[in-house]
């Protein structure tokens, strides 16, 4: 699977989108960009997942460049309990789903009040 | 809709000492893992079951023992328990093994 890279940390204002960025270059044309997140001391949670359109759900947007080199996961408008930190992870579709998650050390988000 | 429900939430065990955590999922998922989590760390995965009836190894599977009693539970077992062993524990489980999964809340065990 292919290796991403975040920022350690971001702040972002109470109300305010969130944009987190996620680097991934050598992610081939079988591998998905997914993106988890862990509040304090919780199991990690789902929040979206893509191959290379853009996609939305209740929780997030992602947007996937052209090239799929890169993400960005968006919170339209972040509250005090998306602070969190939140992974970016790409996998293979086929190769196995929570066997082959590997999470790397992510980005603390932290919302401002 | 309790999701994935661990069992128990905290233990601090005596080095030496044998305990199971207890994980149930409600959603009908076929796959279920186990990952350990230490400090400043990623998850690492332990043991998963990708369907009823089977089990295999995962990154770090010495010192643990699973059980896949039915599709909604599935146990992790320290047999003889090492300080090296404490750490959050976290059950997920999964539609499929290519869907993505859902985690417990965690049992943080203290091995002294």
């Amino acid at each position: 699977d292919a290796k991403t890279t975040q920022p350690p940390s971001m702040d972002c204002a109470e109300g305010r989108a969130a944009n987190l960025p996620c680097n991934h270059s050598t992610i081939s044309g079988n591998e998905y960009v997914y993106w988890y997140r862990q509040i304090h001391s919780q199991g990690p949670q789902y929040i979206i997942h893509g191959l290379k359109n853009n996609e939305t759900n209740e929780m997030a947007s992602l947007i996937i460049t052209e090239d799929r080199k890169s993400s960005t996961l968006i919170l339209p408008h972040a509250t005090l309990r998306d602070t969190a930190v939140y992974y970016c992870i790409v996998r293979a579709y086929r190769s196995g789903s929570a066997r082959q998650l590997t999470f790397g050390s992510g980005t603390q988000l932290t919302v401002l009040p | 809709n309790a999701g994935v429900t661990q069992t128990p939430k905290f233990q601090v065990l005596k080095t030496g000492q044998s305990m199971t955590l207890q994980c149930a999922q409600d959603m009908n998922h076929n796959s279920m893992y186990w990952y350990r989590q230490d400090p400043g760390m990623g998850l690492r995965l332990i043991y998963y079951s990708a369907s009823e009836g089977t089990t295999d190894k995962g990154e770090v599977p010495n010192g643990y023992n699973v059980s896949r009693l039915n599709k909604r539970e599935f146990s992790l077992r320290l047999e003889s328990a090492a300080p090296s062993q404490t750490s959050v524990y976290f059950c997920a489980s999964s539609r499929s093994e290519n869907t993505e999964a859902f985690f417990g809340q965690g049992t943080r065990l203290t091995v002294v």
